[in-house]
Parts: structure tokens; sequence; C-alpha cells
């Protein structure tokens, strides 16, 4: 089952609004946890990395006050999309990193499909 | 960030073959991992390599840690049409995370 729970799958607003989109680790903790970009028939491109209580890394060309990340707790951080745009329509995807015994697994959420109208 | 090379970029092939793709890296990584993306959904991940000439199977699925630790292979034996998809290798350096290309795959019944 699922490992990492990304909520909403899917979202559309109008322009000038701002949407929130949840990222939750199931069943484990995550101090790091990422958000990335998708383009149709691209890979992932990172936006951002998010810090249990600390201030998230944002990759070079990433408008921190756009895109605002809050890693609360260690089971959730959240992405806000301030004043969205319609060339903020996108597929955004967030993971959660998973300690395993021998090393570090990245595990993604479903996404979430934003359209602004 | 730093991308991967994986190839091919993408594969058409008849239901039964079997498939092979790869990523290659100028770095060095501790960890490679195979995912797959379907349409509208995030990655799901379908094996995890941990140490450099490492081989592990899921299913029909087989991926190898390169002994340089610059590469990674994945191959899909006996290919079903729910094989579609775009797979994405990613090499774990650090604490960060390096993403291939994808390959696109499809099968023909």
């Amino acid at each position: 089952g699922a490992v990492v729970s990304q909520h909403p799958s899917w979202v559309i607003c109008k322009s000038g609004t701002s949407v929130k989109i949840e990222c939750r680790s199931l069943d484990f903790q995550a101090t790091t946890m990422f958000w990335y970009r998708q383009f149709p028939k691209q890979s992932l491109m990172l936006m951002a990395t998010s810090n249990e209580g600390s201030k998230a890394t944002y990759e070079q060309g990433v408008e921190k006050d756009k895109f605002l990340i809050n890693h609360a707790s260690l089971t959730l951080s959240t992405l806000t999309v301030t004043s969205a745009h319609p060339e903020d329509s996108s597929f955004y995807i967030c993971s959660a990193i998973r300690t395993a015994g021998v090393g570090n697994i990245q595990y993604f959420g479903a996404g979430t499909r934003l359209s602004v109208l | 960030g730093q991308q991967l090379n994986q190839s091919p970029q993408s594969m058409f092939i008849q239901e039964g073959e079997d498939v092979s793709m790869n990523c290659t890296s100028s770095s060095i990584f501790n960890t490679w991992l195979w995912y797959k993306q379907d349409p509208g959904e995030g990655p799901v991940l379908l094996i995890a390599l941990y140490k450099a000439g490492e081989l592990t199977s899921n299913g029909r699925l087989t991926a190898q840690f390169g002994i340089t630790r610059k590469d990674s292979f994945l191959n899909i034996s006996a290919s079903i049409p729910s094989d579609v998809g775009i797979y994405f290798c990613a090499g774990r350096g650090g604490n960060q995370f390096y993403f291939g290309t994808g390959t696109s795959l499809t099968v023909i019944p």
C-alpha cells in the first residue's frame, strides 16, 4: 500500500487564488521531504527540499515566496502555491525519505494535478 | 540539479518480449532505485539497490547496481500490456537523489 499520501489529487482554481497541497508519510517519520514539478512527458524537476523544523531549501529558479513550504511535523509537509497563475498549472509530486536497514529510499505521493484557470 | 543519462528514451515492443534499459552517471552513487510511473500518478518504487554488483529481482523485473557505481540497468522479462508506463532510474549521492530522464515503454498486444 501507499507509504506517502498526497492530497488533493486534482485541484482547479481561479487565477490569483492560493492552493495548498499536503504530503504525509504514513507509518514512518520523515525529516526530509521533497517537492517536485513534472511537465508532460518529462522527468521530475526538484523544486525544494523540505526539512522538518527548519526552512526549506529551494532549487535555483524556484520562487520561495510563490511556493511556500511548511514541514511542521515529522509526517507532514505542505506546499502552498500562492497567487496561482495559469503558468503554474502542472503536476506536483511530493516524496519522503524512509530510512531502510541498508539505506534510504525515496517514496512518492500519487501527485497533485493543478489547473489554474 | 543533475540528471542521469537514461536510455533508451522510448521503446515499442511486442507483448512477450524482454526489455532492457539503463542509466549512467558521471558521479558515484550509494544507492540506485528504479521507479515506474503511470499517467497521472506518482512514481512507484520497483527495485532498490545498495551495493556495487548487487543483482535484485522483483517478479519479472531484474536490476543491477553497476560495479563502477556509476550505472545501473533494469530488465523486464516476458513483457505484458500492464508494463506500459514510464520508467525512471534514480541515484542517491549523499542526501541528494538524482533522476534519469525516463524511458517510455509501450507494449503492443
